[in-house]
């Protein structure tokens, strides 16, 4: 079984670019999570989307969009890029929600370097 | 944005050895998670605990949610090389504004030496 994927596996902006991010689930998974890994710090909640919907928001600016698509794959929008948006973006996956005993599981992520 | 208070912040240890870090929270979680993180990879599962009190075994490893739901540690035994990575703890609450998301400690970065 295909685990989560993502693309580009790398990429590189200027100041005040935006950079679109992508990632595909699982498949049978529903609800896709993003995350901000910044060098030195830990993963910090940014989105979660589940059946086409966003369902809850890290505290992260309003740059920071997405949207799910109906084969339940996600898109991550950084708009008007600031050097600090530099950090490895994580998606992850999760199946039904409001099964307790379903958990995230994680693909390999997208380094993002703005210069 | 919230974090767990995870330690030790880095372990430098011999081979063979064992291993030991903990998570503390001061809000309390239905799930703690535990991951391992290896450079310029996302992290990889190792252990979820659904339950306070529940001890769980993978392998080397074994994990066990706290009965104040507000902590757990992560043991690893007779450690080998391939163990060496950043291990994260994660808190999971289904609840409220924190639906969905999880809260991951800052790490634990483990080098093994041979």
């Amino acid at each position: 079984e295909a685990g989560v994927t993502q693309s580009p596996t790398h990429l590189i902006k200027t100041r005040g670019q935006q950079a679109t991010l992508r990632c595909s689930p699982i498949s049978g998974h529903t609800s896709v999570y993003w995350y901000q890994q910044a060098l030195g710090l830990g993963l910090q909640f940014l989105l979660w989307y589940d059946e086409g919907e966003e369902r809850n928001r890290g505290n992260f600016p309003p740059r920071f969009s997405g949207r799910q698509f109906p084969n339940y794959s996600s898109e991550l929008n950084v708009n008007a890029l600031e050097l600090e948006d530099s950090a490895l973006y994580l998606c992850a996956s999760r199946g039904q929600t409001g099964h307790s005993q379903e958990t995230q599981y994680f693909g390999p992520g997208t380094r993002l370097l703005v210069l | 944005g919230q974090q767990l208070n995870q330690s030790p912040q880095s372990m430098f240890i011999q081979e063979g050895e064992d291993v030991s870090m903990n998570c503390t929270s001061s809000s309390i979680f239905n799930t703690w998670l535990w991951y391992k993180q290896e450079p310029g990879e996302g992290p990889v599962l190792l252990i979820a605990l659904y339950k306070a009190g529940e001890l769980t075994s993978n392998g080397r490893l074994t994990a066990q949610f706290g009965i104040t739901r507000k902590d757990s540690f992560l043991n690893i035994s007779a450690s080998i090389p391939s163990d060496v990575g950043i291990y994260f703890c994660a808190g999971q609450w289904d609840g409220g504004t924190s639906y969905g998301k999880l809260t991951f400690g800052q790490g634990t970065i483990l080098t093994v030496h041979p």
